[in-house]
């Protein structure tokens, strides 16, 4: 099983509110990570945890809040964002090959589409 | 850092046809090269990915190359259906000091297969 979820799916919010992306995979992948995505853009990472520890910030803005609760679960606090932030919101996640310290295939999310107003 | 050119940015093919989408990459520390299909609305789906110590690598219709002493490497696709109809992204994992965490991608190929 290859499955990353995430949700919701869509979500509309204006640039007042605060609101939360989740995402969770069960294949014991210790590697989580967040990237953006616009449209006919590749990704773009955002940050990574490596063993629920934050390992890279991509120098996102502070309005983009990370949090890995334990090994499954990753979620994206949104708080006062821009309409420019609007975009699909993709996790990932990967196996860490533990004597290498290394990052192994990432397997992506559906997504959750933002739309700020 | 390392960085990734893919080339062509559009790919149309009649169905039943071969399709080749080509990328370089610049960090000649990178060893591992995924293939991502993005169908509209989803995510990127993995189809194949090849590591610097192999040459070449088939999944039925669909074949990777990789040149590491030109860094260059190709998704080929062959007999196209319209269900293959997408946009590929091609990706260099460097290993260097973020141990392959940053996946680099190309900038995407949209294909078109025509019925």
């Amino acid at each position: 099983d290859t499955e990353v979820t995430q949700t919701p799916k869509h979500l509309v919010m204006g640039m007042t509110n605060k609101k939360s992306l989740k995402c969770e995979q069960h294949m014991g992948h210790r590697a989580m990570y967040w990237y953006k995505q616009k449209a006919k853009k590749p990704p773009e990472l955002m940050f990574v945890y490596s063993y629920e520890k934050l390992s890279i910030n991509e120098s996102v803005p502070s309005r983009f809040s990370p949090e890995c609760p334990n090994s499954s679960l990753l979620n994206l606090h949104l708080h006062a964002l821009q309409p420019e932030d609007s975009a699909l919101y993709l996790c990932a996640s990967s196996l860490i090959f533990r004597d290498q310290g290394a990052a192994d295939t990432q397997y992506f999310g559906p997504g959750t589409r933002l739309t700020v107003l | 850092g390392e960085n990734v050119e893919q080339h062509p940015s559009t790919l149309s093919v009649q169905e039943g046809d071969s399709a080749v989408i080509k990328c370089t990459y610049s960090d000649s520390a990178s060893n591992y090269f995924p293939w991502y299909k993005q169908e509209l609305g989803k995510g990127p789906q993995l189809i194949i990915d090849i590591r610097s110590n192999v040459g070449e690598k088939k999944d039925q219709r669909i074949a990777v190359t990789l040149n590491k002493t030109a860094k260059h490497f190709s998704l080929h696709i062959t007999e196209t259906q319209p269900e293959d109809s997408a946009v590929y992204f091609c990706a260099a994992s460097p290993r260097g000091n973020t141990g392959g965490f940053k996946t680099i991608f190309g900038a995407g190929t949209r294909l078109f297969v025509k019925a």
